[in-house]
């Protein structure tokens, strides 16, 4: 099974900053990779997809990269509706999800 | 708009059953995977099971390998999830999420329902 490791596990952050989010494979995955936002109480939405393409709506302070096993999620001006749990999933083989990035306000 | 929504859930006892169902509104369900994803109480999204536009392919997470069966009835736009054999640590919420590419099931999870919660315990 392909494990995926995100982090940091928190992150604490102002209105304005640029914020990366890191998460490494276990193996490779081929791009298959998709970056979700989730706030309490709701369903995770989804932001990006196959590494870097942006989903109809995302703004786009949202970007993502990577290849292989190593992706990052950057939100380059934090603005308030952003402070949520962000989290990565790998779709290349079935599905695994990151352990998840809380970015709560400093 | 693309609907999702999940129902079943409730309170059962370790080694009991449950089935879950997703109904889906504003696409043509027949043509997308659908997945399950569940989230235990404060803790992040495990991905549970996938199957196939048709029906004809299925996967599971090891965690409910043997336990936990998917299907779907396409002439009703329904998924279901059978749970069997629950544990206290299948405790979670349940979402249903429909895949993102035409006759995929193997892509990222584009729209979800609002889940539904399984509690197990005695």
């Amino acid at each position: 099974d392909i494990q995926m490791t995100q982090s940091p596990s928190t992150l604490s952050a102002s209105v304005g900053d640029r914020v990366t989010i890191t998460c490494r494979a276990s193996q490779s995955i081929s791009g298959g990779l998709a970056w979700y936002q989730q706030k309490p109480g709701k369903a995770p939405k989804l932001l990006i997809y196959k590494t870097f393409n942006l989903e109809g709506g995302v703004p786009s302070r949202f970007s993502g990269s990577g290849s292989g096993t190593e992706f990052t999620l950057t939100i380059s001006s934090l603005q308030p509706d952003d402070f949520a749990t962000y989290y990565c999933h790998q779709y290349n083989t079935y599905g695994t999800f990151g352990q998840g990035t809380k970015v709560e306000i400093k | 708009q693309v609907q999702l929504v999940e129902s079943g859930g409730g309170v059962v006892q370790p080694g009991t059953s449950l089935r879950l169902s997703c109904a889906a509104a504003g696409f043509t369900f027949s043509n997308y995977g659908i997945h399950w994803v569940r989230q235990a109480p404060g803790k992040g999204l495990e991905w549970v099971a996938v199957i196939s536009y048709d029906g004809n392919n299925k996967h599971y997470a090891d965690s409910v390998k043997g336990r936990f069966s998917i299907s779907r009835d396409n002439s009703k736009n329904t998924l279901f999830l059978q749970m069997n054999s629950l544990r206290a640590e299948d405790t979670a919420v349940y979402y249903c999420a429909k895949d993102y590419h035409l006759y995929g099931s193997g892509g990222p999870l584009q729209y979800w329902g609002q889940g539904t919660l399984v509690t197990v315990s005695s």
